[in-house]
């Protein structure tokens, strides 16, 4: 069975500097696909990034980036820049490629409190 | 597009009344997803479906639990009759079978049973 696992429960960073956010995941398929996604204090659930498996070059949008390493089965999300707005709880998700359903399998989280 | 819309977004009742959650999802999605998050649990997948049948519904606590997609713009979920232990944020969640197959969440239904 597929599994996400995020081992920081909670961590916090000052405003500015750069803060990164361990997940590692397990499964036997090749080709997936992971996701970060935020959830700040008014609950909405948003999508930050996300990798596909096959693709080796690391995504990136704008202060957020992933450090993905397929052998390591590991998927971490780096804040640049941290600001204020980035306090949230993060979390990581993985969708098998075979999958026709979209069903997401998530980690447990970790909330992030950026301090000014 | 308005995005995956839920109603109510709060909802207060007491032990024992039935209650239902309403989601629309993102028109022309074909997955749909119902989430329950609380403190102690964290994110849960209770029911997802897939254009309109329910896939796999292994993650509803019990059978006071009830979901229904009649059709591809509407879904419901129900509890009857409701348990403090229900006291939880309810999300709905769509996707697109193609590609990334992200999932778009709704905002919730923040639900008390006192």
């Amino acid at each position: 069975a597929q599994t996400v696992t995020q081992s920081q429960p909670e961590m916090s960073v000052q405003e500015a500097e750069t803060v990164t956010l361990s997940c590692t995941y397990d499964t036997s398929e090749n080709n997936y696909y992971l996701f970060w996604y935020k959830q700040p204090p008014s609950r909405q659930m948003i999508l930050v990034i996300r990798q596909e498996a096959y693709k080796q070059q690391n995504a990136t949008e704008n202060r957020f980036s992933v450090n993905f390493q397929k052998a390591a089965k590991s998927f971490s999300l780096k804040i640049s820049d941290s600001q204020l707005g980035d306090t949230a709880m993060y979390f990581c998700a993985f969708r098998g490629g075979s999958s026709n359903t979209g069903k997401l399998i998530f980690g447990q989280g970790t909330t992030l409190q950026v301090k000014p | 597009d308005a995005g995956v819309i839920q109603s109510p977004r709060h909802e207060v009742t007491e032990m024992g009344q039935e209650v239902t959650l309403r989601c629309k999802p993102i028109s022309g999605h074909n997955s749909l997803f119902w989430y329950r998050q609380t403190m102690m649990r964290g994110l849960e997948l209770l029911i997802y479906f897939n254009n309109n049948v329910p896939i796999d519904d292994s993650g509803m606590p019990e059978d006071r639990f009830s979901a229904k997609m009649p059709n591809a713009s509407f879904s419901t979920l129900k509890i009857q009759p409701s348990e403090p232990r229900d006291s939880a944020v309810y999300f709905c969640a769509s996707s697109l079978n193609q590609g990334y197959n992200e999932q778009f969440f709704g905002p919730g239904t923040r639900l008390t049973v006192l």
